[in-house]
C-alpha cells in the first residue's frame, strides 16, 4: 500500500517552455505533499510543501513564480516549471504521507514517487 | 537547507561484509529515518527510529540513535550486491512535519 505515482518519468523540453509534473497518491489521501529536487550524486533538497486547498509553502531560495505548485485534490499535486532554462534541469521527486494517521502522522515515513528527470535544452 | 551530514560519502565493500553508515544532524528531532535510493529512482523507506529510542532492528538492518551526540548509524549486515544504492538519513525537525535529508552515502557491494 501507500503508492505514489509520478508522471512523467522523464521529459525533455526547450528553453522557455513550461513543464508540468504530476504526483498522485494512488491508494491514500494526502493533504500534504512534498516536492524535492536532486542534482546528480547529491542529496534531496526540499523545494516546497504542497497543501491541499491552499497555497504551497516554499523553502528559502525557491522561486514560487518559477515553480508553481497546485494541490487541487487529496490525491494530486502538480509542479509546473515555468519558462524552463537549462539550469532547471534536474531530478524532481514528490512524496506524501497518508493524512488519516492521527497522532502517528508526524512519526510516519514518506512515500516517494519514482521521480521525473527534466532536461532543458 | 540540509540538516544532516553523512559519512562516508562513498563505501565499497565485498559481498558478505557489513556496511556502516553514519549520520549527524544539527537540531532536535522527533524521529530519524533512513531511506535507500537506487540510481535514478525514488526513495524507499527503510527504518524509522523515534527520538526516545536508542536502537532498532529490521531484518539485516540495525539503526542506532544518540540524541546527545545528534548522530545515528545504519548497519547493513551480510551485504549483498543488491544492496548497492545510495542511503540517506532524514530528520523531521522538532515540531515540524518536513523531512530534511542528509548528504547520503553511496554504497557499492562487489559480488
Amino acid at each position: 500500500g501507500a503508492v505514489v505515482s509520478q508522471h512523467p518519468s522523464w521529459v525533455i523540453c526547450k528553453s522557455g517552455t513550461s513543464v508540468k509534473i504530476e504526483c498522485r497518491s494512488l491508494d491514500f489521501q494526502a493533504t500534504t505533499m512534498f516536492w524535492y529536487r536532486q542534482f546528480p550524486k547529491q542529496s534531496l533538497m526540499l523545494m516546497a510543501t504542497s497543501n491541499e486547498g491552499s497555497k504551497a509553502t516554499y523553502e528559502q531560495g525557491v522561486e514560487k513564480d518559477k515553480f508553481l505548485i497546485n494541490h487541487a485534490s487529496l490525491t494530486l499535486s502538480t509542479l509546473t516549471v515555468t519558462s524552463a532554462h537549462p539550469e532547471d534541469s534536474s531530478f524532481y521527486i514528490c512524496s506524501a504521507r497518508p493524512f488519516n494517521l492521527g497522532p502517528s502522522f508526524y512519526n510516519s515515513p514518506l512515500h516517494f514517487g519514482n521521480g521525473t528527470r527534466l532536461t532543458v535544452t | 537547507s540540509q540538516q544532516g551530514e553523512e559519512d562516508p560519502q562513498a563505501l565499497s565493500i565485498q559481498e558478505g561484509e557489513n556496511a556502516t553508515m553514519n549520520c549527524s544532524y544539527k537540531t532536535s528531532i522527533n524521529n530519524l529515518q533512513w531511506y535507500r535510493q537506487n540510481s535514478g529512482r525514488g526513495l524507499v523507506h527503510l527504518i524509522l527510529i523515534r527520538s526516545n529510542e536508542r536502537e532498532k532492528h529490521s531484518g539485516r538492518l540495525r539503526v542506532t540513535l544518540d540524541t546527545s551526540k545528534k548522530s545515528s548509524s545504519l548497519l547493513i549486515t551480510a551485504s549483498r550486491a543488491a544492496d548497492t544504492a545510495s542511503y540517506f538519513c532524514a530528520t523531521d525537525l522538532d515540531s515540524s512535519y518536513k523531512l530534511i535529508f542528509g548528504s547520503g552515502t553511496r554504497l557499492l557491494v562487489r559480488p
